[in-house]
């Protein structure tokens, strides 16, 4: 099994609809991610979260939330989503600042 | 405010020849420096990370050089092979604040030909 499991692989909505991605981690870290990655911008940080009880807002969080349900899940939300969100999407997870990321997949979502 | 420039987006290199990646850092509190490799359909993963008290690190075809007075890192791959065409992403990260996660500069897509 994937160290940093997402799901789904791939999910195509429509406008308006809320729709949640959900990740998991068998790693045992304490910190995880979540990315969008878009071409020509890169890597750019929605959410993070360095324990259950601390989540905080990337660079980009407007139009998403997230959701620590233990240490090993941490799931992100388009409460509506717009096409503009239309992205590959990716969580992460470390054990602390100065180590690596592991990633999932990711999940390439189109809205429609 | 974007906090890790990377250039040149894309790179073609014949097979053997240097690939070589360039990023710029403003936050001084950056104090780890990874890079990421990304094949398609896959998510990045680390490759290799150098830390600001030395100036270089290789890890077999992969060698970090750092310069810490011109806040600038670069990533060089000796005698590049068709299996590293791949994106390629730097990042910066520290201890503390805004650096406590890491920033990734926009990438870079590279192609080695035969």
């Amino acid at each position: 099994d994937a160290d940093v499991t997402q799901t789904p692989r791939n999910r195509i909505t429509k406008t308006g609809k809320r729709i949640m991605l959900e990740c998991s981690q068998t790693k045992g870290h304490d910190r995880m991610y979540w990315y969008r990655q878009d071409p020509g911008l890169g890597l750019r940080l929605i959410y993070y979260s360095f324990d259950v009880k601390d989540i905080n807002k990337g660079e980009i969080s407007d139009g998403y939330s997230v959701s620590r349900q233990a240490q090993a899940k941490f799931s992100l939300s388009l409460e509506s989503a717009i096409p503009n969100q239309t992205a590959l999407y990716f969580c992460a997870s470390s054990r602390g600042a100065r180590s690596g990321y592991t990633f999932g997949s990711g999940t390439r979502l189109t809205v429609v | 405010q974007q906090q890790v420039k990377q250039s040149p987006q894309s790179l073609i290199v014949q097979k053997g020849g240097i690939s070589i990646i360039n990023c710029a850092y403003e936050n001084t509190a950056f104090d780890y420096f990874p890079w990421y490799q990304q094949f398609p359909g896959k998510g990045p993963a680390l490759l290799i990370a150098i830390r600001p008290d030395v100036s270089e690190k290789k890890e077999g075809r992969f060698t970090i050089s750092f310069n810490k007075s011109a806040k600038q890192f670069s990533l060089h791959i000796m005698d590049s092979q068709p299996g590293d065409s791949a994106t390629y992403f730097c990042a910066a990260g520290g201890n503390t604040g805004t650096a406590s996660k890491l920033t990734f500069g926009t990438g870079t897509r590279l192609q080695v030909t035969l």
